[in-house]
This record gives C-alpha cells, sequence and structure tokens, in this order.
C-alpha cells in the first residue's frame, strides 16, 4: 500500500520569509499527486495537482506554487509567505482509475506570525 | 462547478444514538468516497460506491450511495466515543480529470 511521508509536521514561520513543503511517496509509481489546504475543522480545498513530472495543474490563484521534480515528490512553495498562508496543509497521492481512493499525508500545519 | 453538499455541518450526541450524515449534489457522479479524519492526521478513506443504489457496510457504519448516483448517505448505528472525528466525501464526476470534489465535512462528536 502507499504511504505519503510529508515534513514538517508543525511550521511557524515570519511574514515574507520563504516556504518549502516536501512530500515523498512509498508504494507506488506514476502517482497522481495532490496539495490540498484545510480550514480547521472544514473540507479541503485544493491547491495543485500533478499527473506526472513537471506537470503541476493550479486550481486557485494565490502565493503559492508546486513542483514535481521527480515521480514521487511533490513540493509546496512560496517565495514570500503571507499571513493568509497559514493553516494545514495535505499531501495526496491517488492511482488514475476513477475509483482510486486519495492516501494522505499527516500533513503540515503552518502558521504565518 | 460541481458540488457537493454535506449536512449536517456539525453533530454532537451522546453514545449509544443513531446518526446520519448527508451528501448531496445536482450532478451526477461516477463513484463516491467517504473518509475520516482526525484531528492533525490526514482523512482515510472509509468506503467507495460506485454502482447507483449501492448499499456497503463497514461494522456500525452504512454507507448507500444514490439511485441517480447524485447523492449518498453515512448512517451510524450505536455511537461510540471513538467515531468521533471529521466526516467527507468526495466525488469523482464523470468526465474526470483526476480532480475529486469534497464536501464540507461534518465535525462529528460523540459523548460517553
Amino acid at each position: 500500500s502507499q504511504t505519503i511521508h510529508q515534513w514538517p509536521a508543525t511550521l511557524v514561520q515570519p511574514v515574507g520569509s520563504p516556504l518549502s513543503l516536501e512530500c515523498t511517496v512509498e508504494g507506488t509509481s506514476n502517482p497522481n499527486l495532490y496539495w490540498y489546504r484545510q480550514a480547521a475543522g472544514r473540507g479541503l480545498q485544493l491547491l495543485f495537482y500533478s499527473v506526472g513530472i513537471g506537470q503541476i495543474s493550479s486550481e486557485v490563484p494565490q502565493n503559492l506554487s508546486a513542483s514535481r521534480p521527480q515521480d514521487r515528490q511533490f513540493i509546496l512553495s512560496s517565495k514570500k509567505l503571507l499571513l493568509s498562508d497559514s493553516g494545514f496543509y495535505l499531501c495526496a497521492s491517488r492511482g488514475p482509475s476513477y475509483n482510486s481512493p486519495l492516501h494522505f499525508g499527516n500533513g503540515t500545519r503552518l502558521t504565518v506570525t | 462547478t460541481q458540488l457537493l453538499e454535506q449536512s449536517p455541518q456539525f453533530l454532537s450526541i451522546q453514545e449509544g444514538e443513531n446518526l446520519t450524515v448527508y451528501c448531496n449534489s445536482s450532478s451526477v457522479f461516477s463513484s463516491l468516497q467517504w473518509y475520516r479524519q482526525e484531528p492533525g492526521e490526514g482523512p482515510v478513506l472509509l468506503v467507495t460506491v460506485v454502482t447507483g443504489g449501492e448499499v456497503k457496510k463497514l461494522k456500525r457504519l452504512t454507507f448507500q450511495f444514490g439511485d441517480a448516483r447524485k447523492d449518498s448517505s453515512l448512517h451510524i448505528t450505536a455511537a461510540q466515543p471513538g467515531d468521533t472525528g471529521l466526516y467527507l466525501c468526495a466525488g469523482a464526476p464523470f468526465l474526470f480529470t483526476g480532480k475529486l470534489i469534497f464536501g464540507q465535512g461534518t465535525t462529528l462528536q460523540v459523548k460517553p
């Protein structure tokens, strides 16, 4: 089965500082990869998804970017963080089938101060 | 834009009570999934329903996919404190591009 490694678990960063969150996947090849953001107790907002190396789709205009340098590595970045970037960030992986489940990492709690 | 409306948003009940969570849309989905999430962790898949009218049971949890594949429900019998968490439904559109449509979630608290 798939295992999603996501780090760090918590992060406190000042406004204007850069960000790099990394996600790696084990147990599968050529997965679809996703970055979600979640407000407390609420649903998931899709930020980026990727169907292959170097292929990134952005869902919402924002202060963030994503990259997929390797098949099982997905990186979320920002050059200058805003207060509104605070939240719970989740990386997920799934197979190509329409009924493939999403496998999530344990998330990164980002607080921008 | 396809939406999934999940209700209720919050539910606080006593141990032993029954409850139902609903996930509704005006759009048709090829499949629908239910996830459960505990604080500080990622969501975990509970079930996938694929066929209209399908009913799946997972111990005390019963999941149903509507005949028209536009809605789904999650029923918990004799809820226990261990059922506490955030429940999320997610649908795969027929013209699937890899993006699941998520409901806004139902926060369930079961008091002992």
